[in-house]
C-alpha cells in the first residue's frame, strides 16, 4: 500500500516559475525523502528530512515537513526544462531501509 | 565512486519461465533493497537485505525471492513468471541498516513477460 500521496498528480509550468508538490502520508515516519525519476529510469535521491526537522534546503530545493498534519512539500525554485521528471516522496519508519512511496507527481517544465 | 549497477538492463521472458536479476551496491554499502515499479501499482517494496540476511519483506508471493552475498551483491529471482510481473525492477543500496540513510538507486532492469 502507498504511504505517500502526492498532489498534484501532474504539473505543467514555464521555465523560471516555481513548482510546488505536496505529499501526505498515513503512518508515523522516521524520515521522509524525495526522489526524482526521469522517464522510466532509476530514482535519484534529492533530499531527506528527519521527523524532528521542519524545513530543509538544498540548492533550489526546499522541503517542509509537518508531522502533525502528516504532510510534506517540495518546492523547486526557478525551474528549468531539465527538472522535467516524476517526483516521489517516500517515508521510512526507521529500523529498516524499507521506503514506502507515493504515486508521484509528474512535472513538466516548458522552455 | 561507482554507482549502483544492475544487470541485465532489459529482459524479455515467456510466461512460466524464471528470471534472475543482479544488483551490485555502491562500495561500502551493506544494505540492498529491491522495488518493483509498474504503472498501476507504482513503486512497491519487495525485500531488503543486510549482511546476507533478509531484514524485511514486502507483500509479494513466494515466487519472488532474493539473496545477498558476502560482498553485498544481491540477486532476486522470480519463478513461474506471469504477465503481471512485467515491470521495472529497481535495486537500491544504503550505507547501513538500523540507522536509516539515503538510498541510492540503480538504473533498473526492465522485465517484459510475454
Amino acid at each position: 500500500s502507498q504511504q505517500g500521496e502526492e498532489d498534484p498528480q501532474a504539473l505543467s509550468i514555464q521555465e523560471g516559475e516555481n513548482a510546488t508538490m505536496n505529499c501526505s502520508y498515513k503512518t508515523s515516519i522516521n524520515n521522509l525523502q524525495w526522489y526524482r525519476q526521469n522517464s522510466g529510469r532509476g530514482l535519484v535521491h534529492l533530499i531527506l528530512i528527519r521527523s524532528n526537522e521542519r524545513e530543509k534546503h538544498s540548492g533550489r530545493l526546499r522541503v517542509t515537513l509537518d508531522t502533525s498534519k502528516k504532510s510534506s512539500s517540495l518546492l523547486i525554485t526557478a525551474s528549468r526544462a531539465a527538472d522535467t521528471a516524476s517526483y516521489f516522496c517516500a517515508g521510512s519508519q526507521g529500523g529498516s531501509e524499507k521506503l514506502v512511496f507515493g504515486k508521484g507527481t509528474k512535472l513538466t517544465v516548458n522552455p | 565512486k561507482a554507482g549502483v549497477t544492475q544487470t541485465p538492463r532489459y529482459l524479455i521472458k515467456t510466461r512460466g519461465q524464471q528470471v534472475t536479476l543482479s544488483c551490485s551496491p555502491i562500495s561500502g554499502h551493506r544494505s540492498v533493497s529491491w522495488y518493483q515499479q509498474t504503472p498501476g501499482q507504482g513503486l512497491q517494496f519487495l525485500f531488503e537485505y543486510f549482511s546476507e540476511t533478509q531484514r524485511n519483506k514486502g507483500n509479494f508471493p513466494g515466487r519472488f525471492s532474493g539473496r545477498q552475498f558476502s560482498n553485498s551483491r544481491s540477486e532476486m529471482n522470480v519463478s513461474t513468471l506471469e504477465l503481471g510481473d512485467s515491470a521495472l525492477y529497481l535495486c537500491a543500496s544504503s550505507l547501513d541498516s538500523g540507522i536509516t540513510y539515503e538510498q541510492y538507486f540503480g538504473p533498473g532492469t526492465r522485465l517484459t513477460v510475454t
